[in-house]
C-alpha cells in the first residue's frame, strides 16, 4: 500500500468553525490531491497540487483553501465549514508526468466530517 | 464539464452470479481509463489502467474492456463472492492528467 495517511479521520464540527485536515505521504510523489465524496457524485476534484507551494484549483474549490510547504504534506482548510461540506474527503498522490504515461492516483484511508 | 457515467447505479447478486457494468466516457481528449474498486471505509483500490482501444485486462475473476471510439467500457465479474462487494468506480484520465470519475456502481452479493 502507498503510504499515505490522513489526520484526523473523524470529525465533528459546528457551522462557521474553521477546520484543517491532512493528508500526509511517505513516497515523495509529487502531485497530491484532495478530492470529496458525495452519494450520487462519485468523487470531486477540489483542490490539487504539483509541488511545493504549486497549488490550483479543482471542480468543487469553492469554500477549500489548501497549503503545500512539504512535499509530504497538504493541507485542506475550510475557513468556515458548512454543512453542505459534510463528506467523506480523500488525498491522493501521483507522480504523473515523472515517466508515467497516464495518471495513476493512490488514495489515502478518507476523512469524514460532519458539519453540524 | 466532461460526463463520465456509470450504470447501473447498484447491483444485487447472488453469490455465484456473473455480473457486469458500464462506464461511459466522452471519446475525445481521451489518455486512459481507470477502474478503482471501494469498499467502505477503505480507500479506493485500483483495479486496472487502460489505454488503447480493444485493451482487455483481466485480475483472477475480474476483467475489463475498453472501447475508446465509442467510449465506454465494461467490468466483468465471474461467479460473484460476497467478498466482491464494494462500489466500482472507473475514471476518464483526459491528456491534461485530470482523472474524471463516474458515480459508481454499488455492487452488493448475497451469500
Amino acid at each position: 500500500d502507498a503510504g499515505i495517511t490522513q489526520s484526523p479521520r473523524h470529525k465533528v464540527t459546528e457551522t462557521g468553525t474553521p477546520v484543517t485536515l491532512r493528508c500526509h505521504q511517505t513516497e515523495n510523489h509529487r502531485y497530491m490531491y484532495w478530492y470529496r465524496q458525495d452519494p450520487g457524485h462519485g468523487l470531486r476534484l477540489i483542490h490539487y497540487s504539483y509541488g511545493v507551494k504549486d497549488t490550483d484549483k479543482g471542480e468543487v474549490s469553492d469554500g477549500y483553501s489548501v497549503s503545500r510547504s512539504k512535499t509530504e504534506d497538504f493541507l485542506l482548510t475550510l475557513e468556515s465549514a458548512t454543512s453542505s461540506q459534510t463528506s467523506v474527503y480523500f488525498c491522493a498522490i501521483s507522480e504523473w508526468g515523472a515517466g508515467k504515461s497516464y495518471n495513476e492516483q493512490f488514495f489515502g484511508p478518507g476523512t469524514r466530517l460532519t458539519v453540524l | 464539464i466532461l460526463n463520465v457515467e456509470q450504470s447501473p447505479q447498484s447491483l444485487h447478486v447472488q453469490e455465484g452470479d456473473s455480473t457486469n457494468f458500464t462506464c461511459s466516457f466522452p471519446s475525445s481528449n481521451f489518455y486512459a481509463l481507470h477502474w478503482y474498486r471501494w469498499e467502505t471505509a477503505k480507500s479506493p483500490e485500483a483495479l486496472f489502467v487502460m489505454t488503447l482501444n480493444g485493451d482487455e485486462k483481466k485480475k483472477g475473476r475480474i476483467s475489463a474492456t475498453l472501447n475508446t471510439k465509442e467510449g465506454y467500457s465494461y467490468l466483468y465479474i465471474k461467479g460473484s463472492q460476497p467478498e466482491d462487494s464494494a462500489t466500482y468506480l472507473c475514471a476518464f484520465n483526459n491528456q491534461g492528467g485530470k482523472l474524471i470519475f463516474g458515480q459508481g456502481t454499488e455492487l452488493s452479493v448475497k451469500p
